[in-house]
C-alpha cells in the first residue's frame, strides 16, 4: 500500500531565510506526487505536481519541488519565505491501484511558521 | 476553489442522528471523493465515486455511506452519528487520470 510522511510537524524560518518542508512516499509502480497548501478554515489548494520529466518541479506562488527518487523523496521548497507562505502543507502521492481508480494519499502535514 | 460546493459549511448534531452532506460539482468531472481532516491524522479517504452509482470504500469507510445519482452529486451519510465523526469533511474531485485533484471548501462537522 502507498504511504507518505511527513517527518515535521512544524517548521519554523524567518522571513526572507529559505525554506524546505520534507516529504517521503513509498508507491509500487511510477509515482505522482502532489503538495497542497491549506489556509486557515479554508479548502486544499494546490501548489504543485510531479508526474514526469525534470526532477525540479516550479508551481505556485514561487513554490518548487524536487524529486529524488533513489531517496524516494519529494521536498518542497522556497528560496525566500514570507510570512504570508504561513500556512499547513501537505504532501499526497496517487496510488496505482490494480482496479485501475486511483487515488490521493496524503501526509499528516506540516505546519509552517514564517516569523517577521 | 474549481466549481465545488459543499453544503452544509457548519453542522453541530446530536449523537445517533442521521447526518447527509453534500458535495455538488459543476465541473462534469468523473472521480469525486470523500476525505475526514483530523489534526496528527492528515487527510484520510472514507469513500469515493468513479461514476454514477459506482462507488468504493476508502481507508476510514466504516459508519459512513455514499451515493451518486447524478454525475454532479456526491452525498456523504452518517447513519447514526458518533462523537469520533467530529471533523472536517472536504470533498474533491479529478479527471479520469488524477493528475490534480481540486477540492472543496470543507464541512465542519460536531456531533455532540
Amino acid at each position: 500500500a502507498q504511504s507518505v510522511a511527513q517527518p515535521e510537524d512544524q517548521v519554523n524560518v524567518a522571513e526572507g531565510n529559505p525554506l524546505t518542508v520534507k516529504c517521503t512516499y513509498s508507491v509500487s509502480g511510477n509515482p505522482y506526487l502532489f503538495w497542497y497548501v491549506q489556509y486557515p478554515n479554508r479548502g486544499l489548494q494546490f501548489l504543485l505536481k510531479y508526474i514526469t520529466g525534470d526532477n525540479l518541479v516550479k508551481g505556485s506562488y514561487g513554490f518548487e519541488a524536487e524529486f529524488n527518487k533513489s531517496q524516494t523523496s519529494f521536498h518542497l521548497k522556497k528560496p525566500s519565505a514570507l510570512v504570508s507562505d504561513s500556512a499547513l502543507y501537505f504532501c499526497a502521492v496517487r496510488d496505482n491501484a490494480d482496479s485501475g481508480y486511483s487515488t490521493l494519499t496524503f501526509g499528516k502535514g506540516t505546519m509552517l511558521l514564517v516569523s517577521p | 476553489d474549481a466549481g465545488i460546493t459543499q453544503s452544509p459549511r457548519h453542522k453541530v448534531t446530536e449523537t445517533g442522528t442521521p447526518v447527509t452532506l453534500r458535495c455538488h460539482q459543476t465541473e462534469n468531472h468523473r472521480y469525486m471523493y470523500w476525505y475526514r481532516q483530523d489534526p496528527g491524522h492528515g487527510l484520510r479517504l472514507i469513500h469515493y465515486s468513479y461514476g454514477v452509482k459506482d462507488t468504493d470504500k476508502g481507508e476510514v469507510s466504516d459508519g459512513y455511506s455514499v451515493s451518486r445519482s447524478k454525475t454532479e452529486d456526491f452525498l456523504l451519510t452518517l447513519e447514526s452519528a458518533t462523537s469520533s465523526q467530529t471533523s472536517v469533511y472536504f470533498c474533491a474531485i479529478s479527471d479520469k487520470d488524477l493528475t490534480e485533484a481540486f477540492f472543496g471548501q470543507g464541512t465542519r462537522l460536531t456531533v455532540v
